[in-house]
């Protein structure tokens, strides 16, 4: 059974340029979550998709966004970078009903801002 | 917000030895998970614990809600174990603790 899977898994970008990470859950997961991580600033939740509608969302500005494709796929998409965005991005997926007992996540994207 | 942090901060381990990681919350939760970071990156689902006791190898996890703590417990320790090891409280979304970055040595 396939894991979560995020593309890409590193990627540099210059600032005030745009980014979008793709995220591919498990097989009959619904649910999906991002959360970002930094040394400073640890796991931070991002937002949460489920059924191609956004149902949780963090304390991130606007340029964070996201949303979740019929199939569960989801995409975030981070516009105007800054320096500050340079982090691991993690996302999670769950079966509906099971959130309770974790989510799984994938390896992540190392986005690089510079 | 529920706040949770985590102790101690850096742990090096000798293989073979034992630990205990704590994480504590400042406010009731009604679930409670432990995670291990990979060198990679990825978090590993170890314990879903909202109360009482799990084992799972040479793991093994305990929380007392009305306290507001939960120990992970480490033995026998291995290279393998290496990486940071988070708790978390939430539903759809997960509150972080501040982790506990274990080193074990060969």
């Amino acid at each position: 059974k396939a894991g979560v899977t995020q593309t890409p898994r590193y990627l540099i970008k210059t600032r005030g340029q745009q980014v979008t990470l793709s995220c591919s859950p498990i097989s009959g997961h619904r649910s999906v979550s991002w959360y970002q991580q930094t040394p400073g600033q640890g796991l931070q939740f991002l937002f949460e998709y489920f059924s191609e509608t956004q149902r949780n969302k963090g304390n991130f500005p606007g340029r964070f966004s996201g949303r979740q494709f019929s199939n569960s796929r989801s995409e975030m998409n981070v516009s105007t970078l800054e320096l500050g965005d340079s982090a691991l991005y993690l996302c999670a997926s769950s079966f509906p009903g099971t959130e309770k007992n974790g989510y799984t996540f994938g390896s992540g994207t190392r986005l690089t801002v510079v | 917000g529920i706040q949770v942090e985590q102790s101690p901060p850096d742990l090096i381990l000798q293989e073979g030895a034992n630990s205990t990681l704590r994480c504590n919350f400042s406010d009731s939760v009604n679930n409670l998970q432990w995670f291990h970071q990979n060198p990679w990156g990825q978090l590993i689902n170890l314990f879903y614990i909202p109360s009482g006791t799990k084992q799972n190898g040479r793991l093994s996890a305990t929380t007392v809600a009305t306290e507001r703590y939960s120990l992970l417990y480490i033995s026998s320790s291995q290279t393998t174990d290496s990486g940071v090891y988070f708790c978390a409280t939430g539903t759809y979304k997960y509150i972080f603790g501040t982790g506990t970055r274990l080193k074990v040595l060969a």
